[in-house]
């Protein structure tokens, strides 16, 4: 496709559930990164990827948040044991390189992850 | 302290009408890029306009320009003739070339555009 696409778009988990969400980032792009985002606020970053390298993950909550990209394209990120407090959108967004112009960020249309 | 601040949490403007949403942004770093982005209801963000911090004219696209000061530290978003289908939430975001590659994102301004 020609945008960034995540699955699931929904997700219910009961707490103490492990969930997986995943990301598809634009064909090319080498940079690929994770953001939660609580209701009415903006997102706050989570991890990042260049290529298949996590060269920066100081936004993720715990340790049992946890994200790769083994092969450069595809991300999932993990939450184990969740908590009701992780319930949030997870946005994944992709950008061609790191800086100027190319280093715009294109969202996904984002998890919605509910905890019970 | 905030490297984001957006003052107005809701902001009303008439249809057709010019409107001007408020960014500043704090850094010592020279190189850094300054984004808006939308967010609709329904979720997705899409990329409005781009400034990096050594551009010498404000951006425009199309109905977006952005008003860059950069003495002041303020980037403000500028939508003319606003129409129904901009209301949504719009959020600045900034990144630091040398100070981490993430973005930093605002909280974010409610446009509500009325007939």
């Amino acid at each position: 496709g020609a945008g960034v696409s995540q699955s699931p778009r929904y997700k219910v988990a009961k707490r103490g559930q492990d969930v997986a969400l995943r990301c598809d980032p634009i064909s090319g792009h080498v940079s690929l990164f994770w953001y939660q985002q609580a209701l009415g606020q903006g997102p706050e970053f989570l991890t990042y990827f260049q290529n298949e390298a996590q060269l920066d993950k100081s936004g993720l909550p715990s340790d049992r948040f946890f994200a790769e990209r083994p092969e450069g394209s595809v991300s999932t990120l993990k939450i184990q044991r969740t908590q009701q407090e992780d319930s949030a959108v997870y946005l994944c967004a992709s950008s061609l390189r790191n800086s100027g112009r190319k280093e715009t960020q294109y969202f996904g249309p984002g998890t919605r992850l509910l905890v019970l | 302290a905030q490297k984001i601040t957006q003052t107005q949490p809701g902001m009303f403007v008439q249809e057709k009408e010019a409107v001007t949403l408020d960014c500043t942004y704090d850094t010592s770093d020279p190189s850094y890029g300054l984004f808006w982005y939308k967010q609709p209801s329904s979720g997705e963000m899409i990329f409005l306009i781009y400034q990096g911090s050594y551009d010498q004219q404000n951006a425009t696209e199309g109905r977006y320009s952005l008003n860059f000061q950069k003495a002041r530290k303020s980037a403000n978003l500028v939508i003319s003739a606003s129409q129904l289908g901009d209301s949504a939430m719009y959020f600045c975001a900034m990144r630091e070339l040398n100070y981490g590659q993430n973005f930093v994102f605002g909280p974010g301004t409610r446009l509500s555009v009325l007939p």
